[in-house]
């Protein structure tokens, strides 16, 4: 089972920083959290993982709690090709996907 | 730019009919993983190989479902006899792991299953 939480949908302006969070309040100190998404009908793509510390590059930032039960990943300036189901992941083993958030760009 | 490459795309078959996946991975990846993405169940991780080796293919029905790396730019997915049931999205990812940290892994297009 995924070991995350995620609301099932948000809405963002065009524009805007969309923030999206993720519940991961059973993780272990070793254990990644990695962000990817997946746009209709693509492949799921790889946004960007961390440990501890927040980590940013040039698709968003990662934002992790200082006590690591919960992330947010920012997308700065959302724009309509930002539209896809994005999945938070908390890496053990084997990256097991959950249901992720479908985020909706409103133009 | 280096891409992992599923063919074919799309797929049409009968029922009890053989069905064969084929992926490419990047080269120099030395992890390759087999996902199965259905609108009810999401996506499930079917099996996966290191360095040619399987390592894991616990989410894989056993007795019509196979998966081998003949080669290091090769993976199979095999369903023999397919059904209706196992229409889905098939994709392939490779990664190159090392360590913790280096779990990223880049997927396919996938191929696209109907069984009729």
């Amino acid at each position: 089972d995924a070991k995350t939480t995620q609301p099932p949908s948000m809405d963002c302006a065009e524009g805007r920083a969309a923030n999206l969070p993720c519940n991961h309040s059973t993780i272990s100190g070793n254990e990644y959290v990695y962000w990817y998404r997946q746009i209709h009908s693509q492949g799921p793509q790889y946004i960007i993982h961390g440990l501890k510390n927040n980590e940013t590059n040039e698709m968003a930032s990662l934002i992790i709690t200082e006590d690591r039960k919960s992330s947010t990943l920012i997308l700065p300036h959302a724009t309509l090709r930002d539209t896809a189901v994005y999945y938070c992941i908390v890496l053990n083993d084997k990256i097991i996907f959950g249901k992720g958030t479908r985020l909706h760009i409103l133009p | 730019d280096a891409r992992v490459t599923q063919t074919p795309r799309h797929k049409v078959t009968e029922m009890g009919q053989e069905v064969t996946m084929r992926c490419q991975p990047i080269l120099g990846h030395n992890t390759v993983f087999w996902y199965r993405q259905t609108m009810m169940q999401g996506l499930e991780l079917l099996a996966y190989f290191r360095n040619r080796a399987p390592l894991d293919d616990s989410g894989m029905p056993k007795d019509r479902f196979s998966a081998e790396m003949p080669d290091a730019t090769l993976a199979t997915l095999k369903i023999q006899p397919s059904e209706p049931r196992d229409s889905a999205v098939y994709f392939c990812a490779s990664g190159l792991v090392q360590g913790r940290s280096g779990d990223i892994q880049y997927f396919g297009a996938g191929t696209r299953l109907s069984v009729l």
